[in-house]
């Protein structure tokens, strides 16, 4: 229906746990990911990034693991903390060939709340 | 600051009014892209140029969309004779531009489009 873009998936979790925020890609052919936190009114900040040829990628309390057998990705947020708070986008990059652009297409993404 | 610019913040229109909108990259950034949001959604791909050349369009920019960026730098998109349906925040993103590279793209705050 019109309103099913309202009702985002939503992931809540207490101050301190971790979190773990799932993403099913749709081309088997993408070979490059982007996770992406969106905060209330803000455009998409770049989290973590991972390229195919990796299954994970650590960063900063974040950590991205890719399953390309089942085409899925998930971010994993250690110690969560109300900061964190945010919309979860993850996008691929899909049919990438030399001398195009990254044209990324996102998922519909994931709401984490925060809890104290 | 450095990152990614874009005027205005809000804009408010009647239907049938022309609104353009406007977009400064990171100022070493050969690409731009313009993308749309509606609320529960991730970002639509909508154009995108290779410093002043428009190379890609997607199906959801009509006639009625127009993107320019003169001179390789910032970017104006303009929306004719808008429509209710126009309503969404209009993301502007920037990437280096390297070739048969995958590249992350850093977004602005976006434009937040009502149409009454």
């Amino acid at each position: 229906g019109e309103n099913v873009g309202l009702h985002l998936p939503t992931l809540s979790v207490q101050e301190g746990d971790n979190s773990i925020i799932n993403c099913a890609y749709s081309n088997s052919a993408s070979d490059y990911f982007i996770w992406y936190k969106q905060e209330s009114g803000k455009g998409p900040q770049f989290i973590i990034d991972i390229r195919s040829n990796m299954d994970k990628r650590q960063g900063q309390r974040v950590t991205v693991l890719l399953n390309k057998t089942v085409k899925h990705l998930s971010l994993q947020i250690a110690a969560t903390q109300p900061g964190d708070s945010a919309v979860y986008f993850c996008a691929e990059n899909i049919g990438f060939a030399a001398g195009t652009a990254s044209k990324l297409t996102f998922g519909t993404g994931t709401r984490l709340q925060v809890t104290l | 600051d450095t990152g990614v610019s874009q005027n205005p913040r809000h804009k408010i229109t009647k239907r049938g009014q022309n609104v353009t909108f406007r977009c400064d990259p990171i100022s070493e950034h050969n690409r731009l892209y313009w993308y749309r949001q509606t609320l529960g959604q991730g970002p639509e791909f909508l154009t995108y140029f290779q410093n002043e050349a428009q190379l890609e369009k997607s199906r959801l920019l009509s006639d009625r969309f127009s993107a320019e960026r003169p001179k390789g730098s910032f970017s104006t998109l303009e929306i004719q004779r808008t429509e209710q349906g126009d309503s969404a925040m209009y993301l502007c993103a920037s990437s280096l531009g390297e070739v048969a590279t995958n590249e992350k793209l850093f977004f602005g705050s976006g434009t937040q489009l009502s149409v009454l």
